[in-house]
């Protein structure tokens, strides 16, 4: 039930991209993204709903793929903030109950 | 910036002591949860709450017990501490009503048993 992320890990130079994929075994009402700074609490991206809609913020953006039960978060032109481990966190029914998944690691250098 | 508070910070205790993990939200919010994180892992729930005098537990069976008397306190607790219990905890909450509403995490307790 838990959802699987790809990849556990990924190092990227400032200004280059990369893609976070959340993936599920049940259907989904929505996917949350979190990222974690070490010793800090998860802080909110953004939230997908049921209907595949593709959401944006500043140069982070993501996707919801309905019938893959699938998610990507894009992060684009990256900066060293963005350094952090990302989280989805998939919620099947409308509870507000989330599964997370475990976490990708993103290291972007200078 | 949301408004969710988790006392203490950091607590180093003994085998056997009863421990209760503090968390309280200023934003109204309805529901409110507990996750339990290791260092570098993912977030497990371990009690989550719908409103005042809900409680349930959560996917990762956990010792520890939780209550909910008002809409702004949701404290954890431990009768008796074990060094299995040494963890991070998170508090959680959100909103009830909206679709679109995310999980606002307080900056967690780091609980180590000695």
């Amino acid at each position: 039930q838990q959802p699987v992320q790809s990849p556990q890990a990924v190092i990227l130079r400032e200004g280059e991209d990369a893609v976070i994929n959340c993936s599920s075994s049940k259907a989904l009402y929505s996917v949350h993204w979190y990222r974690q700074k070490h010793g800090e609490a998860p802080v909110f991206l953004m939230i997908l709903l049921k209907g595949g809609e593709q959401k944006g913020h500043e140069k982070i953006s993501a996707s919801f793929n309905e019938k893959k039960q699938q998610s990507s978060l894009y992060l684009t032109a990256s900066q060293l903030s963005y350094s952090g481990t990302y989280f989805c966190g998939t919620e099947i029914y409308n509870t507000g109950k989330l599964i997370f998944g475990q976490g990708t690691t993103l290291q972007v250098k200078p | 910036e949301a408004d969710i508070y988790q006392t203490p910070r950091y607590l180093v205790i003994g085998t056997g002591k009863k421990i209760t993990l503090e968390c309280s939200q200023t934003m109204g919010h309805d529901k409110m949860y507990w996750y339990q994180q290791d260092p570098g892992m993912e977030l497990h729930l371990i009690h989550y709450s719908y409103g005042v005098n809900s409680t349930e537990k959560g996917d990762l069976s956990s010792e520890s017990t939780v209550s909910r008397i008002r809409t702004e306190h949701f404290p954890l607790t431990l009768e008796s501490a074990r060094p299995s219990h040494t963890s991070q905890y998170l508090c959680a909450s959100s909103g009830y009503r909206d679709r679109d509403q995310p999980q606002h995490f307080g900056d967690g307790t780091r609980l180590s048993i000695l």
